[in-house]
């Protein structure tokens, strides 16, 4: 298995440019998870999928976030528009069910964003 | 609401010695407990899991964990700690459809 995928892996932008990350969890996981690593702040979940359906968006920043699921392989996270505090390291994991319990979560490689 | 706490953002051992890394969960259902590792410039990486069978769990590297439930803990230790384990440590709880991340713990490894 080529685990999860994520593109690209580095972006440079210039405030107030849009940004899609890309990312492909892992087949036969119906759980996929965004989060959002800095030194300041440390791992934050921004938003889960289940089933393709998002469950908690309550870590969304702002309305200039947005995340989708078209299917079971594919999701995305779009900044519009960018500004300096987003630059972080993004991070996808996705993971099935253990019985009724969530179970482990794998992660990317990440997509380190940095907004200029 | 459940969460995981960690002991010491940072710790430091000198190579060779025992590594403690400490956890707490709180939670009101039996929790699956996870240790991930997380080297620099990488995503992080599953270190071991409990899912309610032996309390006692090792893991890659040489890492182990104990469930602990009468103290709502799950420290991770190794008994002989080597340079290439620097790195940032989380605990995670999950329970239901929910998986809390801990804040992490910083391991430096002392030559």
């Amino acid at each position: 298995d080529a685990g999860v995928i994520q593109s690209p892996r580095h972006e440079v932008t210039e405030m107030g440019q849009e940004v899609t990350l890309r990312c492909k969890p892992i087949s036969g996981h119906n759980s996929l998870f965004w989060y959002r690593q800095t030194m300041m702040r440390g791992l934050e979940l921004l938003i889960y999928f289940n089933n393709n359906v998002p469950i908690d968006d309550s870590g969304m920043p702002e309305d200039r976030f947005s995340a989708k699921m078209p299917n079971a392989s594919f999701s995305t996270l779009k900044i519009q528009p960018s500004e300096p505090r987003d630059s972080a390291v993004y991070f996808c994991a996705s993971s099935s069910m253990f019985g009724e319990t969530a179970d482990t979560q794998y992660f990317g490689p990440g997509t380190r964003l940095t907004v200029l | 609401a459940q969460s995981v706490t960690q002991l010491g953002s940072h710790v430091s051992v000198s190579e060779g010695a025992l590594v403690l890394l400490r956890c707490n969960y709180s939670s009101s259902v039996p929790p699956y407990l996870f240790w991930y590792v997380q080297y620099p410039n990488q995503g992080l990486q599953l270190l071991l899991k409990y899912t309610s069978a032996a309390t006692l769990v090792k893991g890659i590297n040489g890492f182990e964990a104990e469930f602990k439930k009468s103290e709502t803990s799950f420290h991770l230790t190794k008994p002989s700690a080597h340079m290439s384990d620097a790195a940032e440590y989380f605990c995670a709880v999950s329970y239901g459809q929910n998986f809390v991340f801990g804040p992490g713990t910083r391991l430096s490894v002392l030559p």
